[in-house]
């Protein structure tokens, strides 16, 4: 099987721009999660969504949000950049919205915020 | 703040030596997965490791959970150069629906040929 894919790898944008990131999962999975990591803060999670709803929700700002569309493929969306939105974005799946399973992760996409 | 904490947050060693990390958590977990990154690429996981299970194998990795004292360590044996990387304990806590993993600060392994 495919691995999880994420597009684009690499992203420059200017501060006050909007951002749409792509994942990809597992054929079959559907549970998508997806994690910031950044020097300072580490990795952390954003959001999960499971069969085009949203699971879970971490704690950022409303500037950060996502979708799954019906082939379980998601997208997450960051309005009116700021500087400390530049980090490396994780997209993960798994086959179920439960915690005993692994997640797969894909490769990531780099943000850079100018 | 993050749920896990690792230590050390980094290790140098030799070629076919053993490294040891450890991970503690604050609360009660579901299960505590370990990954590992490389060069800021994407994680791959590595082993998990369930509430009621107290050690575990894989290869040349051994993870331990100790519940009462909120802690975790993975061993990797022999270790080989491929094995230089970062390394992330990360936890489902108890309770919670859904996949959302809180991960540790991480420990990087060098593993000097």
């Amino acid at each position: 099987k495919a691995g999880v894919t994420q597009t684009p790898r690499y992203l420059i944008k200017t501060r006050g721009q909007q951002v749409t990131l792509s994942c990809s999962p597992i054929s079959g999975h559907r549970s998508v999660s997806w994690y910031q990591q950044t020097p300072g803060q580490g990795l952390q999670f954003l959001f999960e969504y499971f069969s085009e709803t949203q699971r879970n929700k971490g704690n950022f700002p409303g500037r950060f949000s996502g979708r799954q569309f019906s082939n379980s493929r998601s997208e997450m969306n960051v309005s009116t950049l700021e500087l400390g939105d530049s980090a490396l974005y994780l997209c993960a799946s798994s086959p179920q919205d439960r915690s005993s399973y692994e997640q797969y992760f894909g490769p990531g996409t780099r943000l850079t915020v100018t | 703040s993050q749920q896990g904490e690792e230590d050390p947050q980094a290790l140098s060693i030799q070629e076919g030596e053993n490294a040891t990390m450890n991970c503690s958590y604050k609360t009660s977990i579901n299960n505590l997965q370990w990954y590992r990154q490389n060069s800021g690429r994407g994680l791959v996981h590595l082993i998990l490791i369930r509430s009621n299970e107290r050690e575990k194998h894989s290869g040349r990795l051994r993870v331990t959970l100790d519940t009462s004292k909120k802690s975790s360590s993975l061993l990797i044996t022999a270790s080989r150069a491929a094995d230089t990387a970062s390394y992330f304990c990360a936890t489902s806590l108890r309770g919670a629906a859904g996949n959302k993993l809180t991960f540790g600060g991480g420990t990087r392994v060098l593993v000097k040929p």
